[in-house]
């Protein structure tokens, strides 16, 4: 298996552009999970996804950010427009259960100039 | 809400040495908690899962621990070498199959 695939692995774009990071989970696993990751606030959780379905978007932090899982192998997060203070590592995670342990991507580091 | 914590947030050991490394929540109705280790600039490898029904787990040259009644978890590392230096950052898995993380602990072993 080849993991949790994330695209691109870095991302360098203008304030105001809109960015779309990528997601392929491990088949089969039903849970999918998008993280973001700063110095100063660790790890937070922004969305995650149950067989394809939003369950939990509270972490989102303003309407510039947006999640879709179309279909079970393939997720996007997507900000638009960004800003300086989005610049951060973004993570993917999915899981069999969320009771068997969550695999992660290596992440995209996203930089907003 | 779960809350986790980790102490010490940093640590710096000789070669050689034996070190434990502290996990704490607020929550006890886990499903799982869960061992993570962060090189720098890199992703999050999975280093040892342990099922709310069970006690520790091993791999190797590390122990997990956990006390689900004292809100606990514990990793310890024998013989600890260069190489174990990164962030070990520890989450628990509860209602929602929400995974939340304490702030991690950053382990600087010297040759």
């Amino acid at each position: 298996d080849a993991g949790v695939i994330q695209s691109p692995r870095h991302e360098v774009t203008e304030m105001g552009q809109e960015v779309t990071l990528r997601c392929k989970p491990i088949s089969g696993h039903d849970y999918l999970f998008w993280y973001r990751q700063t110095m100063m606030r660790g790890l937070e959780l922004l969305i995650y996804f149950n067989n394809n379905v939003p369950i939990d978007d509270s972490g989102m932090p303003e309407d510039r950010f947006s999640a879709k899982m179309p279909n079970a192998s393939f997720s996007t997060l997507k900000i638009q427009p960004s800003e300086p203070r989005d610049s951060a590592v973004y993570f993917c995670a999915s899981s069999l259960s969320g009771k068997d342990g969550y695999t992660f991507g290596s992440g995209t580091r996203l930089t907003v100039v | 809400k779960q809350e986790v914590t980790q102490i010490p947030a940093a640590l710096s050991v000789p070669e050689g040495e034996n070190l434990v490394l502290n996990c704490s929540f607020t929550d006890s109705a886990i499903y799982n908690l869960q061992w993570f280790r962060q090189d720098p600039g890199k992703g999050l490898t999975s280093l040892l899962l342990i099922q709310s029904s069970q006690r520790e787990q091993t791999s190797g040259r590390l122990n997990a621990s956990l006390d689900k009644s004292s809100g606990r978890s514990t990793l310890y590392i024998a013989a600890s070498q260069p190489g174990d230096s990164a962030t070990y950052l520890c989450a628990s898995t509860n209602a929602g199959n929400m995974l939340t993380f304490g702030g991690g602990t950053r382990l600087m072993v010297k040759p």
